[in-house]
């Protein structure tokens, strides 16, 4: 079976930290997508990286980056000198062919409150 | 530009009633999907569509479906709607995995 686990329901943090969250996921494909969203409290979705299972480079775009271990099946998200803006729910979602070729497995998101 | 558009933004309902939520989107893509976001559940997929006259179900199918006519529309009818339905509902779009994702602003519905 197929199962994304963010273990961190809620973070907070002060302005200015730097903060990671945590992705782990279970998959048997040998070819397997990862992404990461953003929610903020708008409500909107927003796409912010994709990831496939063969590229285990990291990723660095401004103050995000995101690690990919397939060792230990993690898929982290990091951001640097956090912001307010940054306050919102993110999502970790998998996608491989054995659940279908385009369907995503969400986890159950990490709501970060970034405070002033 | 191109877009994925969701309606109504906010419904209120009774139990029993059918609800039907649109989904349009001009991307021209094959791939549709609805889910629902339920606090603590993240986002769990309800159906999905691979092209015109292709519907499949998702983990939360039940008490839902689907119809796909043409590229552009996927709409998601609740057949009798339940309190254990309220939530928010999410459409989305993508034609493969280069991009990702495309959603559409959600639905709020309400059961009462």
């Amino acid at each position: 079976a197929q199962k994304v686990t963010q273990a961190q329901t809620e973070i907070s943090v002060v302005e200015k930290e730097d903060v990671t969250l945590d992705c782990v996921y279970e998959t048997r494909d040998t070819t397997y997508y990862l992404f990461w969203y953003k929610q903020p409290p708008s409500g909107e979705l927003v796409f912010l990286i994709r990831r496939n299972s063969f590229d285990e480079q990291n990723e660095i775009s401004g103050r995000y980056s995101w690690n990919f271990q397939k060792s230990t099946s993690s898929f982290n998200f990091t951001i640097t000198a956090s912001q307010v803006v940054d306050s919102a729910v993110y999502f970790c979602a998998l996608s491989g062919t054995t659940s279908g070729t385009y369907k995503y497995i969400f986890g159950t998101g990490t709501r970060l409150k970034v405070l002033a | 530009d191109a877009e994925i558009t969701q309606s109504p933004r906010h419904k209120i309902t009774e139990t029993g009633r059918q609800v039907t939520l649109a989904c349009h989107q001009t991307w021209n893509h094959n791939n549709m999907f609805w889910y629902r976001q339920d606090l603590g559940h993240g986002l769990r997929l309800i159906h999905y569509s691979y092209g015109v006259h292709d519907t499949n179900k998702g983990e939360v199918s039940d008490g839902y479906s689907v119809s796909r006519s043409n590229t552009e529309d996927l709409p998601l009818t609740l057949e009798s709607a339940a309190s254990s339905q309220t939530s928010v509902y999410f459409c989305a779009s993508s034609d493969g995995h280069r991009y990702g994702y495309t959603f559409g602003s959600g639905t709020r519905l309400t059961v009462v």
